[in-house]
């Protein structure tokens, strides 16, 4: 086990709602990132949060969105659910932004319908 | 021309088989590489980083060609439990994200 851990694990929302996914990051971490892994894809970079600062976001718009806690838990929010947000979401964490020690969590399963 | 591209796959091989997993990137100022494994519907998890000498873990070999931009994984003697998708990461800086290919799904059947 990694240590990271997220939750829920799975959930089903209504296109439209709002979604809250959290992330409790390994003990010692500071840095936090979320990715989302949609069906057949990799996982691609939604942001990360370095001491409870956005720090670098990849290609989502800004429905998106997130925060970072002074325990470095994290939080990814989703505004206005489409269909097309239904992936699993991964968040990873890590010391001094330093993500190529990263460790993943068991990831959220988000179903849009 | 996306960042990491993968085999497409998915590749179906008998146990005891070789196989061979090929990944190009696109950034040549990338610094670093790694293979993941995920099985299904868990998270990635590190099976190896890539390293210019290449670097061998048992039965998995991992080589890097900074010239070409091209990264393998070899698994030698496949068994049933190597059945997952496998994932090729690139990384430009420490600092900046891990970029993903699109993964290669193995199944090694009995």
């Amino acid at each position: 086990e990694t240590g990271v851990t997220q939750s829920p694990t799975h959930l089903i929302k209504t296109r439209g709602q709002q979604v809250t996914l959290r992330c409790s990051s390994q003990s010692g971490h500071n840095t936090v990132s979320w990715y989302q892994q949609a069906l057949g894809q990799g996982p691609q970079f939604i942001f990360q949060y370095y001491r409870e600062e956005e720090n670098g976001r990849g290609n989502f718009p800004p429905r998106f969105s997130g925060l970072q806690f002074p325990n470095y838990s994290s939080e990814l929010n989703v505004n206005a659910l489409e269909l097309d947000d239904s992936a699993l979401y991964l968040c990873a964490s890590s010391k001094q932004k330093l993500n190529t020690e990263a460790f993943f969590g068991q990831g959220t399963r988000l179903t849009v319908v | 021309r996306k960042e990491v591209e993968q085999d497409p796959g998915p590749f179906n091989v008998p146990e005891g088989a070789t196989v061979a997993f090929n990944c190009t990137y696109s950034n040549s100022a990338s610094q670093s590489f790694f293979w993941y494994r995920q099985d299904c519907r868990k998270e990635p998890k590190l099976l190896m980083s890539v390293y210019s000498s290449g670097n061998e873990d048992g039965r998995f070999t991992a080589q890097l060609n900074r010239a070409s931009q091209y990264i393998s994984l070899l698994i030698r003697d496949s068994k049933l439990s190597d059945s997952a998708t496998y994932l090729c990461v690139v990384n430009l800086s420490g600092n900046t994200p891990l970029v993903f290919g699109k993964g290669t799904r193995l199944s090694v059947i009995a």
